[in-house]
Parts: structure tokens; C-alpha cells; sequence
């Protein structure tokens, strides 16, 4: 079937440090691949996207790369700020189902 | 431009009673769906629509219905609320289709229930 399978949190982190939140995922199409954040007390937004093997989404600092040998798409970001605290979602959709799969999410906190 | 919009944005029910969540978007979306949101259980498709006149179950569709009144609108029915329903739901909207597979989803602010 289709799933996202994402690291579980909190993640904890001090500003200025390396993030990087792990998410594979199985799919029995072809998927696109998205990362959205949630600040709290609001809905989730479209952080960035990938459409195809070995594309790189990126936006305000956080990449992610598609990869097909591993079923990955890790978001990483080489310096975090305060601001960046949120819940962190990991979703597929697959070419032929409308439907969208999400991972469970990953809560990270970013101290000064 | 207002996106996708909830109303509305807390509600709290006593088990038994019934409601509706408005949604709608400004986005000329076909697809439109309902989720809900539990801690350590991510977002749940409760029933979505790939267009105006259909609707169809998502993972979690018992003790729901919906109505996709127009291209415009799509709403969430509770008949008989129960405390198991107490969640966030949001409301979301996509350009989802065969050539455009790859558009991703657009979430309104959601709705805070409590059902006591």
C-alpha cells in the first residue's frame, strides 16, 4: 500500500544547529513527494515539493531530496532558528489515487 | 485572497448533539477533502470529493457525512456526536487531477471540537 513513515519527536535542537527529520515512504505508484509544517494553532503549510526521482525541493532554508534507491525524503536544514518550531509532516500522493498519505508528524523545538 | 476557509473555529458539543463544519476555498479546486487530527496519529481522511456531485470514504468516514454543495463548498455533518469525535478537523483543497497529479494539498486554519 501507501504509507510515510517519519521520525518520531520531539526533536530538540539549539538555534544555529543542523536539522535533519527523517521520512521514507512505500507507494504502489508513482508519488510526489511534500513536506508541510504546522505552527501551532494553525493549519499545515506547503513547505516544499518534489515530483521525481533525484529532484531537490527546496524553500526558506529547508531542502529535501527525492530519492528512488531508498524511498526517502529527508528534510534537512543547515541552521535552525527559534522560529522554526513547528510540527513537521511528511506526505505522498500517487499518480491515479487522489488521495494524500501523511506521516505522523515530528515536533521540533528549537531553543535559543 | 482568502484560500480555504473554516467556520467554525471552536465548537464544543454535548454527545448526542449535532453540527456542521463549513468549508470553503477561492481557489477553483476540484478536489476537496476532511481531515481529521489527533495527537501521535498525524491526519486522518475522513471523506473526500474529486469533484462537485461526488464524494467518497476516506479512512475514518463512521459517524460522518458530507455534502459537496458546490465547486465552492464542501461540508462535514456530525448527526449524533460522540466523544470519540473530539479532534482538530481540517478542511483541505487540491487542483489534484490525472495531469496535474503532483499539486499539493491547501489546508484551512481548522475547527477545535469538544464533544463532552
Amino acid at each position: 500500500g501507501n504509507s510515510v513513515t517519519q521520525m518520531e519527536g520531539p526533536v530538540t535542537l539549539s538555534e544555529e544547529a543542523f536539522l535533519t527529520i527523517n521520512c521514507t515512504y512505500t507507494a504502489t505508484g508513482y508519488p510526489s513527494l511534500f513536506w508541510y509544517v504546522q505552527y501551532p494553532g494553525e493549519g499545515l503549510q506547503l513547505l516544499l515539493k518534489a515530483t521525481k526521482a533525484d529532484d531537490k525541493g527546496s524553500n526558506k532554508g529547508f531542502e529535501a531530496t527525492y530519492r528512488k534507491e531508498t524511498t526517502s525524503f529527508h528534510l534537512e536544514k543547515g541552521s535552525v532558528q527559534v522560529s522554526d518550531s513547528a510540527v513537521y509532516f511528511c506526505a505522498l500522493s500517487v499518480y491515479n489515487f487522489n488521495k494524500f498519505y501523511f506521516g505522523s508528524g515530528t515536533k521540533l523545538n528549537v531553543k535559543p | 485572497n482568502a484560500g480555504v476557509t473554516q467556520t467554525p473555529k471552536f465548537q464544543v458539543l454535548k454527545t448526542g448533539q449535532s453540527m456542521t463544519l463549513q468549508c470553503a476555498q477561492d481557489m477553483n479546486h476540484n478536489s476537496m477533502y476532511w481531515y481529521r487530527q489527533d495527537p501521535g496519529m498525524g491526519l486522518r481522511l475522513i471523506y473526500y470529493s474529486a469533484s462537485e456531485g461526488t464524494t467518497d470514504k476516506g479512512e475514518v468516514p463512521n459517524g460522518y457525512n458530507v455534502s459537496r454543495l458546490n465547486k465552492r463548498e464542501f461540508s462535514l455533518r456530525l448527526e449524533s456526536a460522540a466523544p470519540s469525535q473530539t479532534s482538530v478537523y481540517f478542511c483541505a483543497s487540491s487542483d489534484w487531477g490525472r495531469s496535474t497529479y503532483n499539486s499539493p494539498l491547501h489546508f484551512g486554519n481548522g475547527t477545535r471540537l469538544t464533544v463532552t
